[in-house]
């Protein structure tokens, strides 16, 4: 059964740090590409940051590029993101999700993980 | 980037009764757009990629169509455990991948 299980969200003020975990089960990790996709309260889904299966090809929405760090490690099976100088608009709540392919991601196969609630505040 | 508008914001539609939800793209993605599903304090779900492919476990009366830049999703008798909000997405030209604002499909 795939599991993802995302952790280490929480509050920050507003310029602070968080590390964001995603532990994979289930499946192959190193075969697919995973991302970040973000929901602030009560509004749509906002894709964050993707990185390819290998580890070895990133990318970023403009409104975190600079700021985010996508990686993964993969005999953890785990993916992480590094959110510094965060700001109130970062606010959300932060899923992971794998792809279709090793590369592409394209889109969120099921199942996704729960979630984990980050907010920005001072 | 390409910008994806959903139509209607809101829906009122009775069980039993044909949903039609609607995307647009700013520019054409062909066929690359998927759909899903969020029920409230949950994580959304994968409904149709590739414009017309249910994912598994999707029942058939969810159907998606389109190519290009206009797209639908219907269903085709709506069930209570149907009404949600449904999100479309392309995947064509990226980054970033883009979704649309939402439908929220209610009982009428």
């Amino acid at each position: 059964e795939v599991q993802l299980l995302e952790s280490g969200g929480g509050w920050v003020q507003p310029g602070g740090s968080l590390r964001l975990s995603c532990r994979a089960s289930g499946f192959t990790f190193t075969s697919y590409a995973m991302a970040w996709v973000r929901q602030a309260p009560g509004k749509g889904l906002e894709w964050v940051s993707t990185m390819s299966g290998r580890g070895g090809t990133t990318w970023y929405a403009d409104s975190v590029k600079g700021r985010f760090t996508i990686s993964r490690d993969n005999s953890k099976n785990t993916l992480y993101l590094q959110m510094n100088s965060l700001r109130a608009e970062d606010t959300a709540i932060y899923y992971c999700a794998k792809g279709e392919f090793l590369d592409n991601w394209n889109y969120a196969r099921d199942p996704w993980g729960q979630g984990t609630l980050v907010t920005v505040s001072s | 980037e390409i910008v994806m508008t959903q139509s209607p914001a809101t829906l009122s539609v009775s069980p039993g009764e044909r949903a039609t939800l609607s995307c647009r793209a700013s520019q054409s993605v062909n066929i690359n757009l998927a759909w899903y599903q969020q029920k409230p304090g949950q994580a959304p779900r994968l409904l149709i990629y590739g414009a017309s492919t249910r994912a598994p476990g999707i029942p058939a009366r969810f159907s998606g169509s389109g190519s290009g830049t206009e797209f639908t999703l219907t269903i085709s008798s709506l069930q209570s455990e149907d009404f949600a909000v449904y999100y479309c997405q392309q995947y064509n030209n990226w980054p970033p991948y883009s979704f649309g604002q939402g439908t929220k499909l209610e009982i009428k």
